[in-house]
């Protein structure tokens, strides 16, 4: 079955500080993968997608993930919090080969950041 | 530009009461979702539409129904709300199936008492 795992649900990091979002999925062939992120009381949005073209993928706001075939891991890294970063933020597999393709969400990781 | 407006933001039903959300998009999307996200579950996709006059059945999608009567919009009606529907809605809506590029709405508030 495929899955989605985000290994920490909470992170705390300070502001400045690197900032590492664990992921790890489960599928039976090459899936896409994407972050999204949640800011309090707004919808969900996209920071960055995997569609197996380049393994190391940059996204918005200084955000980037690298795909781990071998370890089955798109890990999610910034090299410098800032307080805006904090929000939670859900890693996501696009299953399917062609037509619609069900999204599988993880659990989420809340990140805080602090001054 | 609007995006996906949801309506309600924040509703409080009494148990057995039933309600309408409403989702709507203004970028000529094809595919439409409703999601319910409840604490340390992620979302979880409840129905989906493939176009206009098109339902289908999500994850979770047992006390819920839905219409795509227009192409701009997708309804999800609750007829008869439980506690267990207590819960955030998000509406998305996407110009492929391929995942990525989902625009999502602000959410819908639900409480059932």
């Amino acid at each position: 079955a495929q899955s989605v795992t985000q290994l920490d649900s909470h992170v705390s990091v300070s502001e400045g500080t690197p900032v590492l979002l664990r992921c790890n999925y489960s599928s039976s062939y090459s899936p896409s993968l994407f972050w999204y992120v949640q800011h309090p009381n707004k919808g969900l949005q996209l920071l960055l997608k995997y569609t197996s073209a380049a393994t190391l993928v940059k996204g918005i706001n200084g955000f980037e993930a690298e795909f781990k075939k071998s370890e089955t891991s798109f890990h999610l890294t910034k090299p410098s919090a800032h307080m805006s970063d904090a929000a939670e933020y859900f890693c996501v597999v696009s299953l399917g080969s062609g037509g619609y393709n069900k999204l599988i969400f993880g659990a989420g990781t809340r990140l805080a950041v602090h001054p | 530009n609007a995006g996906v407006t949801q309506t309600p933001k924040f509703r409080v039903l009494k148990t057995g009461q039933s309600m309408t959300l409403l989702c709507a998009q203004d970028m000529n999307h094809e595919y439409m979702y409703w999601y319910r996200q409840d604490p340390g579950m992620g979302l979880r996709l409840i129905h989906y539409s493939v176009g206009e006059g098109t339902t289908a059945k999500g994850e979770v999608p047992d006390g819920y129904n839905v219409s795509r009567l227009k192409k701009q919009n997708f309804l999800l009606g609750l007829e008869s709300a439980a506690p267990s529907q207590t819960s955030v809605y998000f509406c998305a809506s996407s110009n492929s199936g391929q995942g990525g590029g989902y625009t999502f709405g602000s959410g819908t508030r639900l409480t059932v008492v």
